[in-house]
Order: structure tokens, then C-alpha cells, then sequence
């Protein structure tokens, strides 16, 4: 099956810097690419999504690029704001094998005022 | 509308204790999900069920099953419940909005279990 490791685990970055995170996934029938932000004892929530014909999408400070070759795709958040500070997600999946979603590991993001 | 909602938000079981968690959505969605999340592991996929009358294993579902009751609500339970099932367990529901083409999966907001 699918799997997908997520780097780094934590990050720590200074207000106003900007915040990268890093996925590989093995299946390359993935062919949608989503990150979640999860904050304190929520549910996590989907920032912003990727699908495997594009490669590279943005929305205001956030945006993530797909190497659909190496296998690889990254979230970048510019601008970092307090509010930033939560846990990360990224998932791949299979849309046609009822998108099921594998995730990774996460990244905690501390963003220092 | 509420999105996708879980009851209980907190639940404590002895080993070997029975329980079912239950989750409902209002987005009219065809696909629901269970996940649990464990520290340093992200979320995992217990069962799915893809429309109603269909439920699928996922990843992790050796001690667990669901019901899809209606297509508003997916059950997940606990037959005998066993430490290694303490955790938080997401509910999620998803579909294919036509012309907008999106596979959003919306969470609930947990369920935080603990097994004695």
C-alpha cells in the first residue's frame, strides 16, 4: 500500500519567516495530494490540495508544489503568523480507490513571535 | 449546518469493555471514513464505507467494525476493547461535487478514548 513520511517532525520558525515541510509517497498511482492543519483538540482541516496534473498550486501565503517524477511534494507557508503555529498534515491517495487517505506523520509548527 | 459531529468526545473503558462511537454528517455526503491518530503517526484508516450499504477494511481495522446505518451516520465499535486502542478517533465524510470536482474529506472533531 501507500506510504508517505513527512519531514520535518517539528519546526520552529520566527514570525514573518517562511515555513517549509517536505512529503514523499511511494504509489505513484497517486493522483490527489491534500494538506490538513490540525489545531489543539480539533479536527484537522484541510488547507489546500494538489491534484497530480498540476504542479504547483498557491492560495494567498500558503502554496505546495508536486515532483510527480521524484515522488515528492512540499507545502510553503510565507509570512509565518502566530496563528500559523498548529500541526501539519500531508496525505496522498487514490481517487478512483475511494480516496482513501494515507497520511504522514505530521509536523508541529511553532511560530515565534 | 454542524458538518460532521461525534459522540462521546471523551470516553474511559476497562479492557475488555464494549462501545460504540458514533458519527453523523449533514453535508449529504456518500463516503464516510474512521481514522484513529496516534502521537507521531498521523491518522490512520480503520474502516470506510464508500456509499450506504457499503462498508471496505482500511489500513488498521483488526479489532473494530462499523455500521453504516443510513447515509447521514457511521458507526464505529469496540467489541472488547484492549489498551492498544486507546487513542483519538476521527470520523470524516467526503464526495464528488459535481462540476466542482473536489475530494475534500471533512473531520469531525474526535473522539478521545482511553482503555484501562
Amino acid at each position: 500500500g501507500e506510504n508517505v513520511e513527512q519531514h520535518p517532525s517539528t519546526l520552529s520558525v520566527q514570525e514573518g519567516d517562511s515555513a517549509v515541510i517536505k512529503c514523499t509517497y511511494s504509489d505513484s498511482a497517486s493522483n490527489y495530494f491534500p494538506w490538513y492543519k490540525q489545531e489543539l483538540g480539533k479536527g484537522p482541516q484541510l488547507i489546500i490540495d494538489i491534484r497530480s496534473n498540476v504542479g504547483e498550486k498557491k492560495d494567498q501565503r500558503i502554496a505546495v508544489t508536486l515532483n510527480k517524477t521524484a515522488k515528492h511534494f512540499s507545502l510553503h507557508i510565507t509570512e509565518t503568523q502566530p496563528e500559523d503555529s498548529a500541526v501539519y498534515f500531508c496525505a496522498a491517495s487514490i481517487k478512483a480507490a475511494g480516496n482513501k487517505l494515507t497520511f504522514g506523520g505530521g509536523t508541529r509548527v511553532l511560530v515565534k513571535p | 449546518n454542524a458538518g460532521v459531529t461525534q459522540t462521546p468526545k471523551f470516553q474511559v473503558l476497562k479492557t475488555g469493555q464494549s462501545m460504540t462511537l458514533q458519527c453523523a454528517q449533514d453535508m449529504n455526503h456518500n463516503s464516510m471514513y474512521w481514522y484513529r491518530q496516534d502521537p507521531g503517526m498521523g491518522l490512520r484508516l480503520i474502516y470506510y464505507s464508500a456509499s450506504e450499504g457499503t462498508t471496505d477494511k482500511g489500513e488498521v481495522p483488526n479489532g473494530y467494525n462499523v455500521s453504516r446505518l443510513n447515509k447521514r451516520e457511521f458507526s464505529l465499535r469496540l467489541e472488547s476493547a484492549a489498551p492498544s486502542q486507546t487513542s483519538v478517533y476521527f470520523c470524516a465524510s467526503s464526495d464528488l461535487v459535481s462540476g466542482l470536482r473536489t475530494y475534500e474529506q471533512y473531520f469531525g472533531p474526535g473522539t478521545r478514548l482511553t482503555v484501562t
